[in-house]
């Protein structure tokens, strides 16, 4: 069973370009979410999907950021605009559900996308 | 005050060595309580989880909660370096958003041979 994938895994753009990072959540998981870790700091919570719904997204910057999950593909967090700032891994994850067992909504990690602004 | 709070270290210790890693947190209503693992350039790995106040040990490690505190560790037994990695905590509370994980910065953790 393939885990999580992400793609690009390194990505440079320089400021004002567009940013894509796409996610394929594991097989049977229609939970995703992406964080975002900076440098020297925690992984903060970003953003949560399921099928065409957005069902959190209180941790995505106001301006610039978008995500989505469309009924078919992968889930595409997208920057527009994006600023030296913008410079770090994002890190996408699914889960297969929400019930009230923690290992039923166990989050499983994939390998992240460093991206880099010039 | 954040509401995770984990020392970055970097922390070295030899092969064999026990290692004792740590993180408190201010909101009560944190209900899970993860260890995660993350290699270099990888994505984190869940190593062991834990429901409100306890122990639970799988192997050479050992995750302990204490609620009272607000204050959760994870030991290593007869550390490898392959255990070489930064050593995340991270929690979610129960119901509501429980699927928000909050994470500390990590510790980077180095096993000696």
């Amino acid at each position: 069973n393939a885990g999580v994938m992400q793609n690009p895994r390194h990505l440079v753009r320089r400021r004002g370009q567009e940013a894509r990072l796409r996610c394929s959540p594991m097989k049977g998981h229609s939970h995703v979410y992406w964080y975002r870790q900076l440098p020297e700091e925690g992984l903060k919570f970003m953003v949560y999907l399921q099928k065409e719904n957005i069902i959190d997204e209180s941790g995505m910057p106001k301006e610039r950021f978008s995500a989505e999950f469309p009924k078919e593909g992968p889930s595409i967090l997208r920057i527009q605009q994006v600023v030296r700032g913008d410079s770090a891994a994002y890190f996408c994850a699914s889960s297969p559900s929400l019930s009230g067992r923690a290992v039923d909504s166990e989050q499983f990690f994939g390998p992240g996308t460093r991206l880099t602004v010039l | 005050q954040k509401e995770v709070e984990q020392d970055p270290g970097p922390l070295s210790v030899p092969e064999g060595a026990i290692v004792s890693l740590n993180c408190t947190y201010s909101n009560s209503a944190f209900q899970y309580f993860m260890w995660y693992r993350q290699y270099s350039r990888k994505g984190p790995e869940l190593l062991m989880y834990t429901y409100s106040s306890g122990n639970k040990e799988d192997g050479r490690f050992t995750a302990q909660v204490d609620k009272s505190s607000k204050y959760i560790s994870l030991f290593i037994r007869d550390s490898q370096p392959s255990d070489s990695a930064t050593y995340l905590c991270a929690m979610r509370r129960n119901g509501g958003s429980n699927y928000k994980l909050t994470f500390g910065k990590g510790t980077l953790l180095t096993v000696n041979p």
